[in-house]
């Protein structure tokens, strides 16, 4: 079966510095890897996707994650956060045919932008 | 065009009652899935459907929870004689699939259900 584990379920930055949200993944299979963002009171929002292409995947707002095999990481990152960048962020991981199958979903980071 | 519907948004009941909550999918999403989010836990996957195919009810957690759909529309989620390890948001995701290919799960606003 597959898992996520995500490290820090708050992450707090500054304004304008970068974001690093952690994320490893452990699968039987070779996996597609997903962060979706949750802003309050507002729905599930895909923010990138891995599947199998390129290994460094870019995503909505300047954020970006790199799939790294031999570390089983799929880290999130954004060389300088906004205010708006206040939400929480969820790594998910999906094994089904096509990623189409159900996703399994880490903790969570909450993520605090510090004006 | 619309996104996935849900509704109640809020759902307040006591605990031993039956509650059901709708999902209404993007329409021409032919897969549908419910997942919960428990206060501090991620989301958990608890039942899939995919066109004509038998659902995957693996996520079910107890008999207390059933979900239908009719054809690729509607679903509803009813969870029986509800406990207070129920309260939680509950969300829907739709998605269509084409061979080959990913394609991306669009949830909606969720349906928060606490049970007294």
């Amino acid at each position: 079966a597959q898992s996520v584990t995500q490290l820090g379920s708050h992450v707090s930055v500054s304004e304008g510095a970068l974001v690093l949200l952690r994320c490893n993944y452990s699968s039987s299979v070779p996996p597609y890897l997903f962060w979706y963002v949750q802003y309050p009171n507002q729905g599930l929002q895909l923010l990138l996707k891995y599947t199998s292409a390129a290994t460094l995947v870019k995503g909505i707002n300047g954020f970006e994650a790199e799939f790294k095999k031999s570390e089983t990481s799929f880290h999130l990152t954004k060389p300088s956060a906004h205010m708006s960048d206040a939400a929480e962020y969820f790594c998910a991981v999906s094994v089904g045919r096509f990623g189409n199958e159900k996703l399994t979903f880490g903790t969570g980071t909450r993520l605090t932008i510090i004006p | 065009g619309a996104g996935v519907s849900q509704s109640p948004s809020n759902k307040v009941t006591e605990k031993g009652k039956d509650v059901e909550l709708r999902c209404d999918p993007i329409s021409g999403h032919t897969a549908l899935y419910w997942y919960r989010q428990r206060l501090g836990q991620g989301l958990e996957f608890l039942i899939y459907f995919q066109g004509n195919s038998a659902p995957d009810k693996s996520g079910l957690p107890s008999d207390r929870f059933s979900a239908e759909r009719t054809g690729e529309s509607v679903s509803t989620l009813t969870i029986q004689r509800t406990q207070q390890e129920d309260s939680a948001v509950y969300l829907c995701a739709s998605s269509r699939p084409l061979a080959g290919t990913y394609n991306e799960q669009f949830f909606g606003p969720g349906t928060r259900l606490t049970v007294l």
